[in-house]
């Protein structure tokens, strides 16, 4: 199985900002099968990022992601205030699985 | 508009099985481009993917739950249904259905249900 860890676990920051999320794999993730997705609470996922980069229909672009292997980054350019919320990795390469979670507060 | 909707019991208790039905709506479940899947959510916690069935009936699952879980898929209604047996306190969750990409292997998913809280309880 492959082990998503996602750090930091909490991340504070202002509207404005920049946010760099991490999502580490436990071995490496082939091709492009790596997702991220944004949760509110009470609220289902949202998928933000699929195939490492690509934003799904109706994401912003200060919505970004990158990596490749072992090593993916998720990136808010500019927070806004729908931004602050729980973020989650996914892989598919191996089963599935998902890391477990970033939450971007604000500060 | 593509929309899933959970249903079943909100309260199972311990030893047995849990089971919940997945209504598609706006779209045909019946698509060669998506496979429909389950994840699950303990409150404040993260996402645990259960299982994921494609239009023929062909299933993938998380190989931890895969001894106690069973998915299967009803295109001439458009829904698809979870069990899972032997639930214990450890089962209780939030339980969503949502359709994944993917015409051999469920990969990211791109609707979701509302969920469905399920509770383990005597």
């Amino acid at each position: 199985e492959i082990v998503l860890t996602q750090s930091p676990g909490t991340l504070s920051l202002s509207p404005g900002e920049r946010a760099t999320l991490s999502c580490r794999a436990s071995q490496s993730v082939s091709s492009t099968y790596l997702a991220w997705y944004q949760q509110k609470p009470g609220q289902a996922p949202r998928l933000l990022i699929y195939a490492i980069s690509s934003r799904a229909t109706g994401i912003p672009d200060r919505f970004s992601g990158s990596g490749s292997g072992t090593d993916f980054t998720l990136t808010i350019s500019r927070l806004e205030p729908e931004d602050f919320a729980v973020y989650y990795c996914q892989q598919y390469d191996t089963s599935l699985t998902f890391g477990g979670g970033t939450k971007v507060e604000i500060k | 508009q593509l929309q899933l909707q959970e249903s079943g019991p909100g309260l199972v208790k311990p030893s047995e099985t849990l089971a919940l039905t997945c209504t598609v709506s706006g779209g045909s479940i019946s698509s060669s481009s998506y496979y429909w899947g389950w994840i699950r959510q303990p409150p404040g916690k993260g996402l645990e993917w259960i299982g994921s069935i494609y239009y023929t009936g062909s299933t993938y699952y998380n190989p931890s739950l895969k001894s106690r879980v069973s998915i299967s898929i009803d295109t001439s209604t458009n829904h698809f249904s979870l069990k899972l047996s032997s639930v214990t306190a450890a089962d209780a969750a939030v339980y969503y259905c949502a359709r994944a990409a993917g015409s051999y292997y469920p990969h990211d998913f791109d609707y979701w249900g509302q969920g469905s809280l399920v509770t383990v309880s005597s």
